[in-house]
């Protein structure tokens, strides 16, 4: 599997947009970027994912370089229900096998202030 | 509406005593998963199981079993609780699909082995 780098910490002001980066430089053509978060004491979330195109959902968008070898994940409007860790996992696409594992990093906390 | 369960929320124990924690989920997916979280390692997976009567060994499973009788439900069980299985423990579950890479976590249970 792909490894991903994301920094340890990151700030926000509230209603700021936060950008979360994450560097995957030997993700390889049939892997995907995923994201989740996790707020505190709770259950990680799935956020989205992506091959290649940028992304949007009700959440957040994930804008991937043309190379594929990073990505970012934009929460246009952070919250301070935003605070948590978030987590940039890549994964193999489905390729009809039983692979469905995922390996998650020390993520990103992301701290909101008001 | 569907969800995933987890019980008992919170556990004291004591060593070498055999411990089941339970995972319940609605939305009769195939894949299964058992997670812990200890502060500095991250989410690591236990076990995993893509079916009924199938089980996999994940990167920490030594100490720890699972079984699957039914689509429902993934039980793990500590044989004999050591103080190192002291932690918070994530169930998760997810499709047979390309969309199996997206995988929905339950509130999670909190063990303490003394």
């Amino acid at each position: 599997d792909a490894k991903t780098t994301q920094p340890p910490s990151m700030d926000c002001a509230e209603g700021r947009a936060a950008n979360l980066p994450c560097n995957h430089s030997t993700i390889s053509g049939n892997e995907y970027v995923y994201w989740y978060r996790q707020i505190h004491s709770q259950g990680p979330q799935y956020i989205i994912h992506g091959l290649k195109n940028n992304e949007t959902n009700e959440m957040a968008s994930l804008i991937i370089t043309e190379d594929r070898k990073s990505s970012t994940l934009i929460l246009p409007h952070a919250t301070l229900r935003d605070t948590a860790v978030y987590y940039c996992i890549v994964r193999p696409r489905w390729s009809g096998g039983s692979n469905y594992k995922l390996t998650f990093g020390k993520g990103t906390l992301l701290t909101v202030n008001p | 509406d569907a969800e995933i369960t987890q019980s008992p929320r919170h556990k004291i124990t004591e060593t070498g005593r055999q411990v089941t924690l339970a995972c319940h989920q609605t939305w009769n997916h195939n894949n299964m998963f058992w997670y812990r979280q200890d502060l500095g390692h991250g989410l690591r997976l236990i076990h995993y199981s893509y079916g009924v009567q199938d089980t996999n060994k994940g990167e920490v499973s030594d100490g720890y079993s699972v079984s699957r009788s039914n689509t429902e439900d993934l039980p793990l069980t500590l044989e004999s609780a050591a103080s190192s299985q002291t932690s918070v423990y994530f169930c998760a579950s997810s499709e047979s699909s390309d969309r199996g890479k997206t995988q929905y976590f339950g509130p999670g249970t909190r063990l303490l082995v003394l």
